[in-house]
C-alpha cells in the first residue's frame, strides 16, 4: 500500500539557522499537503501542492513537489522561536480519499 | 461555525471495555478522516469516509468500527479496548473537492488510555 515516508525525525537548529525536511512517497501523488503541529496541539494545514515541480512560498517557508510527484521538502529561513514544532506532509494518491501521512519532523530551536 | 468537535477529550478505559469516539463537523464536508497518534509516529489513518453511508479502511482498521449515517457525524467504535489502542485519536474533514483534496480541518483531539 501507498506509504509516505519523512525525514529527519528531529532536528534541533539554533536560531537563526534555516531547516529542511524531506518527504517520499512509494507511489505517485495526486497532491501532497503539509501540516504543522504545536505540541500539545492539533495538526494545521499549510499549504497544499499538486502540480509537477511546483514551488510555493509562504513568507520564510519554501515548499517544494518533486518533478515525479513521489516527493517534496519544506525548507524554513532563518528560524525563529515560533517555528517550533513537528511538521508532516501528507499524501493523497491517485485513487483518492486515503490521505497518508509521514511521520513527522519535530523542530526545535534554540534562541 | 464550531468546525470539527470531537468528545470526549479524555478517557481512560479499561481492557475488554468498549467505547465511541464522537466527531461532528458543521462545515458541510463530505469527506471524514480518523486518525491515531501515537508517540513520535506521526498519524496513522483509521478509516475514513467520502460521503453518508460510505466508509473505507484506512491503514490501521483492526479493532475499530465507524459509521457515516449522516453528513455531520463520524463516530469511531472502539470494541474489546486493548492497551494498544491508548493515544491521541484525531478526527478530521475535508471539502468536497475533486478526489477529495483541500485543506483538512482537525477537531482538538481525544486522549484515550487503556489500562
Amino acid at each position: 500500500g501507498q506509504q509516505v515516508m519523512q525525514i529527519p525525525q528531529y532536528q534541533h537548529v539554533q536560531e537563526g539557522e534555516d531547516f529542511t525536511t524531506y518527504c517520499n512517497s512509494s507511489t505517485t501523488l495526486s497532491n501532497i499537503q503539509w501540516y504543522k503541529q504545536r505540541p500539545g496541539g492539533h495538526p494545521v494545514f499549510l499549504i497544499q501542492l499538486v502540480k509537477s515541480g511546483e514551488v510555493k512560498k509562504q513568507k520564510r517557508l519554501t515548499f517544494q513537489f518533486g518533478e515525479a510527484k513521489k516527493n517534496s521538502s519544506l525548507h524554513i529561513t532563518a528560524t525563529q522561536t515560533t517555528d517550533v514544532g513537528t511538521y508532516f506532509c501528507a499524501g493523497l494518491g491517485n485513487q483518492g480519499g486515503k490521505l497518508i501521512f509521514g511521520q513527522g519532523t519535530e523542530l526545535s530551536v534554540k534562541p | 461555525n464550531a468546525g470539527v468537535t470531537q468528545t470526549p477529550k479524555f478517557r481512560i478505559l479499561k481492557i475488554g471495555q468498549s467505547m465511541t469516539l464522537q466527531c461532528t463537523q458543521d462545515m458541510n464536508h463530505n469527506y471524514m478522516y480518523w486518525y491515531r497518534q501515537d508517540p513520535g509516529m506521526g498519524l496513522k489513518l483509521i478509516y475514513y469516509s467520502v460521503g453518508a453511508g460510505i466508509t473505507d479502511k484506512g491503514e490501521v482498521p483492526n479493532g475499530y468500527n465507524v459509521s457515516r449515517s449522516t453528513t455531520e457525524d463520524f463516530p469511531l467504535r472502539l470494541e474489546l479496548a486493548a492497551p494498544s489502542q491508548t493515544s491521541v485519536y484525531f478526527c478530521a474533514s475535508t471539502q468536497d473537492r475533486i478526489l477529495g483534496t483541500g485543506e483538512l480541518f482537525f477537531g482538538e483531539g481525544s486522549r484515550l488510555t487503556v489500562l
